[in-house]
């Protein structure tokens, strides 16, 4: 069954980076775009980063545009965020998600998320 | 950007009521449009895509409609399990975005 499980979150200070992985599982993941999609605390879902399933192509929110970087180890069913210069507002629970296609689809299976909190 | 707007924002209702949510786009978006609930605590879970396909698995109780810029999310007879919170979301293009999401309560 599909699997999607996210790790390395934690409390970083503002300024601070870190960086999110999502190891896949029980699908080929090479062949499915990927997304993350963050949730702050008590809010609604919101779309951060998506890549294509050969990694050909990546789009941003504009949040986060020029802060986080998206990748994926196809080699390694691995999906990554790097997040550099954190602000308070990106503390939220951020999940991986499988796009249903190669990246032009919805979102069928999540992961259980990661916590971020930035926080001096 | 596409903006989503969903009403209700809160919606009360009791076990064996037929709900409706409506979610609307700021243009048009076809049919790319997809639904999902979500418990607390828990991942979202894909319900509904192309605004009226049922993912496998989901009940026949959900159902979706809609093209364009209004779509709707109906539950015909509402179940213990389906008190949750509701997000639309449109994979016409990039950002892709979601609503703001309906919480279903028990009345």
């Amino acid at each position: 069954q599909v699997q999607l499980v996210e790790s390395g979150g934690g409390v970083v200070q503002p300024g601070r980076s870190l960086r999110l992985s999502c190891a896949a599982s029980g699908f080929t993941f090479s062949a499915y775009g990927m997304h993350w999609v963050r949730q702050a605390p008590g809010k609604g879902l919101e779309w951060v980063a998506v890549m294509w399933y050969d990694g050909s192509i990546r789009y941003y929110a504009d949040s986060v545009q020029g802060r986080f970087t998206i990748s994926r180890d196809n080699s390694d069913n691995t999906l990554y965020l790097q997040m550099n210069s954190l602000r308070a507002e990106d503390t939220a629970l951020y999940y991986c998600a499988r796009d249903s296609t190669i990246a032009a689809g919805p979102l069928d299976y999540w992961g259980q998320g990661t916590l971020v909190t930035v926080s001096s | 950007d596409i903006q989503m707007t969903q009403s209700p924002s809160t919606l009360s209702a009791s076990v064996g009521d037929r709900v409706t949510i409506t979610c609307r786009a700021s243009q048009s978006i076809s049919n790319w449009l997809a639904w999902y609930q979500q418990k607390p605590g828990k991942a979202p879970k894909f319900l509904i895509y192309k605004a009226s396909i049922l993912e496998s698995g989901v009940p026949s109780r959900f159902s979706g409609s809609g093209s364009g810029t209004e779509f709707t999310l109906t539950i015909s007879s509402l179940q213990p399990d389906d008190f949750a919170t509701y997000y639309c979301q449109q994979y016409k293009t990039y950002p892709y975005t979601f609503g703001q999401g309906t919480k279903l309560e028990i009345k």
